[in-house]
């Protein structure tokens, strides 16, 4: 089946810094990758589309100056949190939607990536 | 806007119990209900769907019928395995193809 990698899958970091994390679709090509936040015991928050080629769509609330999504291939989707802060601490996941576009369950999503800021 | 809930866990069942997970929703309009699964350390997986009103959709066991006079898409099995424990998320498609709406996820242990 269609397979999604993310990496890394733990990170750790200091307050201020920046952390890019990466959103692969190995055996298909994607043209819409979704990214999602989930806190501990809660359900997963959309916080952008993003379309190879094109910039992405943000959720209302969600700050694109601090979440910087960038869909350059049809394979690969990054997520930049700039100036992370302890608030960021979260667990981010991400979904891809295969060239053939349809509707959500054609959607596969990543392992997602820890990441935590001191 | 959009909401799912479902029942709070962890569920803890012997092996071959009965399983009912809860799910009920918020949407305009007909949207699809999906019930995802996320086994340690994967991706969440489909594990089934439906996408109109008083259907069933299932897969390996697990059933779950579109029931939109009570906005509720609850899961069921009739004989859980070790294995079947795992996350179980509901989730919904409303308006926004593409665009999934997410309960809060319910942890399930199987014992032997």
């Amino acid at each position: 089946g269609a397979v999604v990698s993310q990496h890394p899958s733990w990170v750790i970091c200091k307050s201020g810094t920046s952390v890019k994390i990466e959103c692969r679709s190995l055996d298909f090509q994607a043209t819409t990758m979704f990214w999602y936040r989930q806190f501990p015991k809660q359900s997963l928050m959309l916080m952008a589309t993003s379309n190879e080629g094109s910039k992405a769509t943000y959720e209302q609330g969600v700050e694109k100056d601090k979440f910087l999504i960038n869909h350059a291939s049809l394979t690969l989707s990054t997520l930049t949190v700039t100036s992370a802060h302890p608030e960021d601490s979260s667990f981010y996941i991400c979904s891809a939607r295969d060239v053939a576009g349809g509707p959500s369950d054609t959607q596969y999503f990543g392992p997602g990536t820890r990441l935590t800021v001191l | 806007g959009d909401s799912v809930t479902q029942m709070e866990g962890p569920v803890t069942l012997s092996e071959e119990a009965f399983l009912t997970i809860n799910c009920t929703y918020t949407a305009t309009g007909y949207p699809s209900l999906f019930w995802y699964v996320q086994y340690p350390g994967e991706g969440l997986q489909l594990l089934l769907k439906a996408t109109k009103a008083d259907d069933k959709g299932s897969n390996k066991g697990f059933e779950a019928t579109y029931r939109k006079e009570t906005t509720s898409f609850h899961l069921e099995k009739g004989s859980v395995q070790v294995s079947d424990s795992a996350v179980y998320f509901c989730a919904l498609e409303g308006t926004s193809y593409g665009k999934l709406t997410f309960g809060q996820g319910t942890i399930l242990t199987v014992h032997p």
